[in-house]
């Protein structure tokens, strides 16, 4: 077994403000991700990492920075905040692509004023 | 482009009763179809997965999901509904296996005691 831990649980920014989001798994995984879920949107793909130092754009990359410069960690960055924005932030995992089952942190609630 | 629809946005059900939440894909071609639960301040936990082969799929805790490519669905099933099962569902399709999961926009299940 293993986990995904996300940092911090709650973050709470001004606008403009750039905002780093941390994730750690210890599974030994391949591949990571990085998800925003919006209430009554869903989820959608902000960023990806396939490995170590691999980058790659989801569907919802603009306004945000990832890094992947370890195995088991992925951040993320939004580069300015949006007033009023609210989302939950989800970071997963895999041993590769879909066909392994993708292993979800608790998220990151983040709340702009 | 691949996507998903969930139509219904919150389904209730009574403990002990039947339940089936509907998922509607689209995409030419062989999906491969997921569906995720999010229990309440939790991260998203595979139920069940779909690769070209028998329609029917069973998961974890009693789920069952039956794939219909003439419908383009991807429906998913429980025989009786227990209040633990009270979480979001989200139903998900990948293209060609790749890295990238297509989510739906989740249905909240509620369960009355």
């Amino acid at each position: 077994g293993g986990i995904i831990t996300q940092t911090p649980k709650f973050l709470i920014g001004q606008e403009g403000q750039k905002l780093t989001l941390k994730c750690q798994q210890n599974f030994n995984h391949d591949t990571m991700y990085w998800y925003r879920q919006d209430s009554g949107k869903g989820l959608r793909l902000i960023y990806y990492s396939i490995t170590e130092n691999d980058l790659q754009k989801g569907d919802l990359s603009e306004g945000y920075d990832a890094s992947r410069e370890k195995k088991s960690s992925f951040s993320l960055t939004v580069t300015s905040a949006q007033k009023n924005e609210m989302a939950v932030f989800l970071c997963a995992s895999s041993r590769t692509g879909v066909q392994d089952t993708q292993y979800f942190g608790p998220g990151t609630r983040l709340l702009v004023l | 482009a691949q996507s998903v629809t969930q139509p219904d946005a919150r389904v209730t059900v009574s403990e002990g009763a039947s339940l089936q939440l509907r998922c509607k894909y689209s995409y030419f071609g062989t999906p491969y179809l997921f569906w995720y639960v999010q229990y309440p301040r939790q991260g998203l936990q595979l139920l069940l997965k779909y690769y070209p082969g028998d329609p029917v799929v069973q998961g974890v805790n009693g789920f069952e999901a039956e794939f219909s490519k003439s419908n383009s669905s991807f429906h998913l099933r429980k025989a009786s509904v227990h209040w633990s099962d009270w979480a979001v569902y989200f139903c998900a399709v990948s293209m060609n296996m790749g890295y990238k999961l297509t989510f739906g926009t989740g249905t909240s299940l509620l369960v009355d005691p």
